[in-house]
């Protein structure tokens, strides 16, 4: 059974930065490329980052660029989002995913996601 | 504001069948079959069920179905029964360095 688990949420200052991590089981995690997608409270769901199977290739939102880092640790099972220079319209729940198909996030969707980690980023 | 547009509110009735529209652009729904909707319960983490616009994950209902015309996609969902009350989203891969767009979901209510 496939499980994805996010952590490190929490409330934070605007500026301050936040790691969330995502534990994944249940599948051959380096076969799959993984995804963070957020939903802002009483809002619609916004893909943030992708990262290829492998690590190599990564890609962000343009709200994501320059602030968030996504990464993975492939023996490890974990998937990371560094977020940096936290602005109040950051505030969300944050959900890993795994795609569909295999190690490219490009041309696929997101088949299985975690139960997702609340940042709040607040004065 | 989303890159897609879909209906806020749709209702209906159970047994009876609703349609959800998704419009897009030629850079994104028109540009190719990488069009997916997801089901989204209050609390819970939204589901994939319908993806390649037209097909189904194993385990999802087959009154679930999708389709493509152009810019626009739509999901009906067929003798509609209390537990598909839920929030309806749709997403397609853009050619674009923003891999993925979604539209700001749809609330279906059943009557």
């Amino acid at each position: 059974e496939v499980q994805l688990v996010e952590s490190g949420g929490g409330l934070v200052q605007p500026g301050a930065s936040l790691r969330l991590s995502c534990g994944a089981s249940g599948f051959t995690f380096s076969s799959y490329a993984m995804s963070w997608v957020r939903q802002a409270p009483g809002k619609g769901l916004e893909w943030v980052s992708s990262i290829h199977g492998y690590g190599g290739d990564t890609y962000y939102a343009q709200s994501a660029r320059g602030r968030f880092t996504i990464s993975r640790d492939n023996a490890m099972n974990m998937l990371y989002l560094q977020l940096n220079s936290l602005r109040p319209e950051d505030t969300a729940v944050y959900y890993c995913a795994k795609t569909l198909s295999g190690t490219s996030p490009r041309q696929d969707y997101f088949q299985y996601w975690g139960q997702g980690a609340l940042v709040t980023v607040s004065s | 504001q989303s890159a897609l547009t879909q209906p806020a509110s749709v209702s209906g009735s159970p047994g009876q069948s609703i349609t959800i529209s998704c419009t897009g652009t030629s850079n994104d729904i028109g540009d190719h079959n990488y069009v997916s909707w997801y089901q989204q319960h209050p609390g819970k983490a939204p589901k994939l069920i319908i993806f390649d616009v037209s097909n189904r994950p194993s385990g999802v209902s087959n009154r679930f179905s999708g389709s493509k015309s152009g810019n626009t996609a739509s999901l009906t969902i067929s003798g509609l029964q209390a537990e598909d009350e839920a929030d309806y989203y749709c997403s397609s891969y853009t050619s674009s360095t923003t891999l993925y767009v979604f539209g700001p979901g749809t609330k279906v209510t059943v009557l």
